[in-house]
C-alpha cells in the first residue's frame, strides 16, 4: 500500500485568499486524486491529476477555482483559489498503483476560511 | 437514484455479534469494489476490495459480491468497540474513478 502525505494538515484562511495543498506519496502511482469532504458528508471527487497533463475535473468544479498540478509520479498540488466560507471542507488526495486497483488516501487538510 | 446507496444508519450491534454492512451500485460497468473505514476526523482506511463475484475474508472481515444483482456487503465477525466507525462502500469504473456511497456509521456496544 502507498503511505501519503499532506501539507498542511489543517489551516485558517481569509475570504478571498488562496491556498495551496500538497501530496507526496512515497512510491510511484499512476492515479492521484483529489476529493472534498464537507461535514457529515460523504467524500466528493474534485478531479483527477494527470501527469504531465492537465487534470481532468468533475463537474462543478473548473480549473479556475481548484488549478491542480502533478509534475512527476509521487507529487501532486490542489490550489483553493479566491476561497469563500463555503470552501471550509476537509481536502483529501488518494493515490492508486494503477487504473481500477486500491485507493488509498493521505491523512486531509482541513480548511477553514473566515 | 443514487450511483452508490448504502443505509446511512446508524447500525447498532452488541459487542462480539457480526455486523453485516450493505451497499448497491447502479452502473453494471462497475468493476471494482472497496470498503473504507472512517473515524471521526480521520481520513478513509482501506479494509477491503474485491474484484470478482463471490467472497472474500481478511480476518474478522468478509467482503460479498453479487454483480447480477449490484450489490456488495461487507460483514464483520466478533464486532468489537474499536470497530465503531462511518464505513464507506466506493465502487470503480474503467476510469478508475471511486464513487462513495454516503456511508453507514457503525455502532458496537460493549
Amino acid at each position: 500500500s502507498a503511505v501519503i502525505s499532506q501539507k498542511p494538515s489543517r489551516d485558517i484562511c481569509q475570504r478571498g485568499t488562496s491556498l495551496t495543498i500538497q501530496c507526496q506519496v512515497d512510491s510511484q502511482v499512476t492515479m492521484m486524486f483529489w476529493y472534498r469532504q464537507q461535514p457529515g458528508q460523504s467524500l466528493t471527487l474534485i478531479a483527477t491529476a494527470n501527469q504531465g497533463s492537465e487534470a481532468t475535473y468533475e463537474s462543478g468544479f473548473v480549473i479556475d477555482k481548484f488549478p491542480i498540478s502533478r509534475p512527476n509520479l509521487t507529487f501532486s498540488t490542489l490550489t483553493v483559489s479566491n476561497m469563500s466560507p463555503e470552501d471550509s471542507s476537509i481536502y483529501l488526495c488518494s493515490a492508486s498503483a494503477s487504473l481500477g486497483y486500491e485507493q488509498y488516501f493521505g491523512p486531509g487538510t482541513r480548511l477553514t476560511v473566515t | 437514484q443514487k450511483e452508490v446507496e448504502q443505509n446511512s444508519g446508524p447500525l447498532s450491534v452488541p459487542e462480539g455479534a457480526i455486523a453485516s454492512l450493505n451497499c448497491t451500485y447502479s452502473d453494471r460497468g462497475s468493476q471494482s469494489f472497496f470498503w473504507y473505514r472512517q473515524y471521526s476526523g480521520k481520513s478513509p482506511e482501506l479494509i477491503m476490495f474485491i474484484y470478482s463475484n463471490g467472497d472474500k475474508e481478511d480476518g474478522r472481515f468478509t467482503a460479498q459480491l453479487n454483480k447480477a444483482s449490484q450489490y456488495v456487503s461487507l460483514l464483520i465477525r466478533d464486532s468489537q468497540p474499536s470497530d465503531s466507525a462511518t464505513y464507506l462502500c466506493a465502487v470503480s469504473s474503467n476510469t478508475g474513478k471511486l464513487i462513495f456511497g454516503q456511508g453507514t456509521t457503525l455502532q458496537v456496544k460493549p
